[in-house]
């Protein structure tokens, strides 16, 4: 089945800092998907990028389907960004297949 | 507010007890879903509905069943509750074979002693 790797697994950053993170899956899809989990363990649809790059405020999201990876940028860091963030992919079934996930600190 | 609503919030069972997660969509979506995730894991399926009227089982199905009431209705129930099946429970739903409009609701704390 397909895998989804996430790096890196933890990331600490000071409020203000600009951040990357990587989603690297192991076959071709055609959907894609970005989540973050607040410290209170709330789940929020970030992006649903199957190809392209998408914008929304301080966040965007590259996915390059033909290499199998795609990118989430933060840029201004604010505490309020701190969380878990996953990505997902569907497998043949349709269902989520769902990486371990980045945890990001943003120190004020 | 459109979303998707889970109820109890937090629940405490005694070993052997059952009961039923309720979980309702308004977006009128085809698909719906429950999820457990366990300290500092990642969300793993327990059972889905593609849509009204059927069920499948996902990653980690065994000592739950789930009812698929109506289009806006999912609900997860335990039979006999284990230790085992300490975790947060989420419901999400989306629109059948995308991702897009993918939502989840606020989840259950669920601790069985």
């Amino acid at each position: 089945g397909i895998q989804v790797e996430q790096s890196p697994p933890d990331l600490i950053l000071q409020e203000g800092a600009n951040s990357t993170l990587r989603c690297n899956f192991s076959d071709s899809v055609n959907n894609l998907q970005w989540f973050h989990q607040n410290p209170w363990g709330q789940l929020i649809n970030l992006f649903y990028i199957p190809s392209g790059t998408k914008q929304n405020g301080r966040l965007s999201a590259t996915t390059v389907a033909t290499e199998r990876y795609s990118l989430l940028y933060i840029s201004s860091s604010q505490t309020t960004d701190s969380g878990v963030y996953f990505c997902a992919v569907p497998d043949s079934n349709y269902q989520l297949i769902w990486g371990a996930g980045t945890k990001l600190i943003i120190k004020p | 507010n459109a979303g998707v609503t889970q109820t109890p919030k937090f629940q405490v069972l005694k070993t052997g007890q059952s009961m039923t997660l309720q979980c309702a969509q308004d977006m009128n979506h085809n698909s719906m879903y429950w999820y457990r995730q366990d300290p500092g894991m990642g969300l793993r399926l327990i059972y889905y509905s593609a849509s009204e009227g059927t069920t499948d089982k996902g990653e980690v199905p065994n000592g739950y069943n789930v009812s698929r009431l109506n289009k806006r209705e999912f609900s997860l129930r335990l039979e006999s509750a284990a230790p085992s099946q300490t975790s947060v429970y989420f419901c999400a739903s989306s629109e059948a074979g995308s991702l897009d409009g993918y939502t989840f609701g606020s989840g259950t704390r669920l601790t069985v002693v």
